[in-house]
């Protein structure tokens, strides 16, 4: 297994370009997390799925989208990107919202810069 | 406002040197309370969960405790290989969703 792979693992965007970074894991989890990692502070949520074709939002969604076609994959689309989205990204899955079965497994990141 | 607090920011230890790492959490209700470890350039990666107060989990020079306010991750005689920041997360009732603290970047010193 494979586990959560996201790619790329480091990307420089200019100011309103946009981009879509890709996540995809192969255990069968129907529960689905992005994340971003900013210096000195926590994990903030941006978005998450409980499954194929359904999607929230978390602490930030403001200026990602995110869609969930398929149990593997969940792509985080930035639309216009700004400094303020410098940041470092991860994916995450769970195989069940069941508290007593539930862990988080991580992706490796990827590194945005928007300059 | 579900928060959860994790000190000191930092710790530098010497190889052998025991001590513990806090965690404390204000959550209308707690649905699990996670460890990871993080390495440079890395995902966190699972240790351990918690769900009610009184347990207890162990790994290897790790052991983690819960009480009704906070959690503790005990580091018994630490090797430079422990060396990673060490991050706490909350499961909130009701939802899917985790609130992380920001971490203790742990040193240990050969």
């Amino acid at each position: 297994n494979a586990g959560v792979t996201q790619t790329p693992k480091f990307r420089i965007l200019k100011i309103g370009q946009s981009m879509t970074l890709q996540c995809t894991q192969d255990m069968n989890h129907n529960y689905m997390y992005w994340y971003r990692q900013d210096p000195g502070m926590g994990l903030k949520l941006i978005y998450y799925s409980v499954g194929a074709g359904i999607t929230d939002k978390g602490e930030v969604p403001n200026g990602y989208n995110v869609s969930r076609s398929t149990t593997e994959d969940f792509p985080l689309r930035l639309e216009l990107a700004a400094p303020s989205q410098t940041s470092v990204y991860f994916c995450a899955s769970s195989l069940t919202g069941t508290a007593r079965r539930e862990k988080l497994f991580f992706g490796s990141g990827t590194q945005l810069s928007v300059l | 406002e579900d928060q959860v607090t994790q000190s000191p920011e930092a710790l530098r230890l010497q190889e052998g040197e025991s001590s513990s790492l806090n965690c404390s959490y204000t959550v209308s209700g707690l649905r699990g309370l996670f460890w990871y470890r993080q390495d440079p350039g890395k995902g966190p990666e699972f240790l351990f969960t918690l769900y009610s107060a009184g347990e207890e989990k162990e790994k290897e020079r790790l052991k983690a405790t819960l009480t009704k306010k906070e959690s503790f991750l005990h580091i018994t005689a630490p090797k430079p290989e422990d060396s990673a920041t060490y991050l706490c997360a909350v499961g909130t009732p009701g939802t899917y969703k985790y609130i992380f603290g920001t971490g203790t970047r742990l040193k240990v010193l050969a």
